[in-house]
């Protein structure tokens, strides 16, 4: 079993929704972070947070909203989604930044 | 231009046969270079993690070599099963700075019985 856990596995939501997808670990690590992977391609970065602050966002586009509450969780809050949006969504933490990142399984977005 | 390169996009190997994939990069200044294993429909796992003046780890059947003068990296898997069957991705990070993971593309290894 993975060390980070992402719910839900699976979202289908049309263009209209809000939905948010949640990221947890219990490792004790201060960088927590999410990745867009689109099928037999490898993941792209689009946040990452150290110490819970947002320390990197490749040009994200706003209908991705990322949220740190606290050391052990991350959120990304979706509105407004496109059908190009779909995509295995990975969360990953690590110790510090640039150390070794531990993945959670992913939630597998599909947007009608 | 950071960038990592993965050879060959594919492979499919007989079960107990060894193999070995191959990662070339131009990402500076070097931080350390990672290979993770990826299965269908789950998250990376890490295989192992080298940095600038490590040339070879292993963690069971698999070994990394690094040569940081030819940015070359490889992973040779050893008595190939069919559970080894996933996408392997070498990712290398650069030192200092705000950091940002270069992924390579992955490749897809297949294990027939």
């Amino acid at each position: 079993d993975t060390e980070v856990t992402q719910t839900p596995k699976h979202l289908v939501m049309g263009m209209t929704n809000k939905k948010s997808l949640k990221c947890e670990q219990h490792m004790g690590h201060r960088a927590m972070y999410w990745y867009k992977q689109k099928a037999k391609k490898p993941p792209e970065l689009m946040f990452v947070y150290s110490y819970e602050k947002l320390s990197i966002n490749e040009s994200v586009p706003s209908r991705f909203s990322p949220e740190c509450p606290n050391s052990s969780l991350l959120n990304l809050h979706l509105h407004a989604l496109q059908p190009e949006d779909s995509a295995l969504y990975l969360c990953a933490s690590s110790q510090l930044q640039n150390q070794p990142q531990h993945f959670g399984d992913g939630t597998r977005l599909s947007i009608l | 231009k950071n960038q990592v390169e993965q050879s060959p996009q594919s492979l499919i190997i007989l079960e107990g046969k060894n193999c070995t994939l191959q990662c070339n990069y131009t990402v500076s200044p070097f931080s350390n270079l990672r290979w993770y294993k990826q299965d269908t429909g789950r998250g990376p796992v890490s295989l192992t993690i080298m940095t600038f003046s490590e040339n070879t780890k292993s963690n069971g059947r698999y070994t990394a070599t690094l040569d940081a003068d030819t940015k070359q990296s490889s992973l040779h898997i050893t008595a190939s099963q069919l559970s080894d069957s996933a996408s392997y991705i070498c990712v290398v990070s650069v030192a200092g700075g705000s950091y940002i993971p270069t992924f390579g593309r992955g490749t897809s290894l297949i294990v027939h019985p």
